[in-house]
């Protein structure tokens, strides 16, 4: 059974903390992916990364930056954590090329900011 | 930079009774149409899929129009069951030559089935 694992369930952490999220496929999937949930806002990208140390900023990356080493592990990191930071983050990864693009996602961490 | 637009917000069918969710892209270079489903406390799940070269897919009680001139598609659940509820987005990618499976998301719908 394919699996994106996140590290954590539920984070709370201070305004000023630097903050890693981790994550890890068990796919050997080429692409990673960060995404940050919040209600009436859908999920919106804050990174991808298309190879191992390669990463692509998303549509909302201000504040946050990634880290890809080994290509089954992609860190989000929040450099100095605020308030409106607080919500769901996932991770998700996929296979590149051909016509299957399925993203496989993890459960994801809902992160809280005080 | 919302470039998928998702509604409705919120949704209420009675058990039994169809559920009809809506989306509209701008970029025209998109050619992979997916639908999430997400229930609490879980990550999404590839529930369908489309490609404009056709314009209906159907999978079970899912099925997927697609609308290319009018850049839209829809998720229909035909006889929705309390089991489908859950939270539904509409995502689009470009696959191509270039395809990095990157998807951009839809707002999402909650979808609640009443018995």
């Amino acid at each position: 059974d394919v699996k994106v694992t996140q590290s954590s369930r539920y984070l709370v952490k201070r305004t000023g903390e630097k903050v890693f999220l981790e994550c890890v496929q068990d796919m050997d999937h080429e692409n990673m992916f960060w995404y940050r949930q919040d209600p009436g806002l859908g999920l919106r990208l804050i990174y991808f990364s298309y190879d191992v140390k390669m990463k692509e900023k998303g549509d909302i990356p201000e504040g946050y930056s990634v880290s890809r080493e080994k290509k089954e592990r992609f860190s989000l990191i929040l450099e100095s954590a605020s308030t409106n930071q607080t919500s769901m983050y996932l991770c998700a990864s996929s296979f590149t090329g051909g016509m299957n693009t399925e993203a496989f996602f993890g459960q994801g961490t809902r992160l809280t900011v005080v | 930079q919302q470039q998928v637009k998702q509604s409705p917000q919120s949704l209420i069918v009675q058990k039994g009774g169809i559920s009809i969710i809506n989306c509209a892209y701008e970029n025209t270079a998109f050619d992979y149409f997916p639908w999430y489903q997400q229930f609490p406390g879980k990550g999404p799940a590839l529930l369908i899929a489309i490609r404009p070269d056709v314009s209906e897919k159907k999978e079970g009680r899912f099925t997927i129009s697609f609308n290319k001139s009018a850049k839209q598609f829809s998720l229909h659940i035909m006889d929705s069951q309390p089991g489908d509820s859950a939270t539904y987005f509409c995502a689009a990618s470009r696959v191509g030559s270039s395809n990095t499976g990157k998807l951009i998301f839809g707002q999402g719908t909650t979808l609640q089935v009443k018995p």
